[in-house]
């Protein structure tokens, strides 16, 4: 089966920047979603179709997909960023989603 | 405004069943396809299973294939969550969520706040 590959925890200073990442088999070949999850909340699409921001969503957050890793950039990290972080693609008709990266913003 | 609501979860005992239900509205219920997905308490996001616009095409993952059933009614705007044969392993927040397209198969906006699902002796 498919599987995607992301760091447990990263931290980032305030106003700065962080790149999160997804690693996958050819992964570039695949469209790659991302979604943001704050503690008792549901599931938010931040990113879809590897670099597509849905309305509403900052332009601070952006997304890149190429060979095999794809990554979720978010810059001048804000306070309201701190969240997990989950990366999704399909596979043979099968949902995937990555572990899960949970930011830190300090 | 777009709204998906579950309901159904409860606590069941290992092997017993469970249907979940998902009302759907702000949105024309059968232009979608929809998915089911899970989170154990303090775990990750595990897709469990999908439905296209009709109901004529359906997948599931490996772990709850043979067990588990979706399924959707387009005249009510719901989409249930039929589960048989419960492990313990079974026990998460039951999300439902919208695909982007009537197929489903891409991404997942909006998602549902989820319903607890325990399977415990």
């Amino acid at each position: 089966s498919y599987e995607l590959t992301q760091p447990l925890s990263l931290s980032v200073a305030l106003g700065q920047t962080a790149s999160i990442t997804c690693g996958g088999n050819n992964i570039g070949s695949k469209n790659v979603h991302w979604y943001q999850q704050k503690p008792g909340q549901a599931p938010v699409l931040v990113i879809y179709r590897d670099n597509n921001r849905p309305s509403g969503i900052p332009e601070r957050f952006s997304g890149s997909n190429s060979g095999n890793t794809a990554t979720l950039t978010i810059s001048r990290a804000q306070a309201g960023d701190e969240a997990d972080y989950y990366c999704q693609v399909w596979d043979r008709y099968t949902g995937v989603f990555g572990g899960g990266t949970k930011l830190a913003v300090l | 405004e777009v709204q998906l609501v579950e309901s159904g979860g409860g606590v069941v005992r290992p092997g017993g069943p469970l249907r979940l239900s998902c009302a759907a509205s702000g949105f024309t219920f059968d232009d979608y396809g929809m998915s089911w997905v899970r989170q154990a308490p303090g775990k990750g996001l595990e897709w469990v299973c999908g439905i296209n616009w009709n109901g004529d095409s359906t997948g599931y993952a490996d772990s709850v294939k043979g067990r588990f059933t979706i399924s959707r009614d387009n005249a009510k705007n719901f989409l249930y969550l039929h589960m048989y044969s419960l492990r313990v392993e079974d026990t998460a927040f039951y999300h439902c969520a919208r695909g982007a397209s009537g197929a489903g198969m891409n991404w997942f906006d909006p998602w549902g706040r989820g319903t607890l699902v325990t399977v415990s002796s």
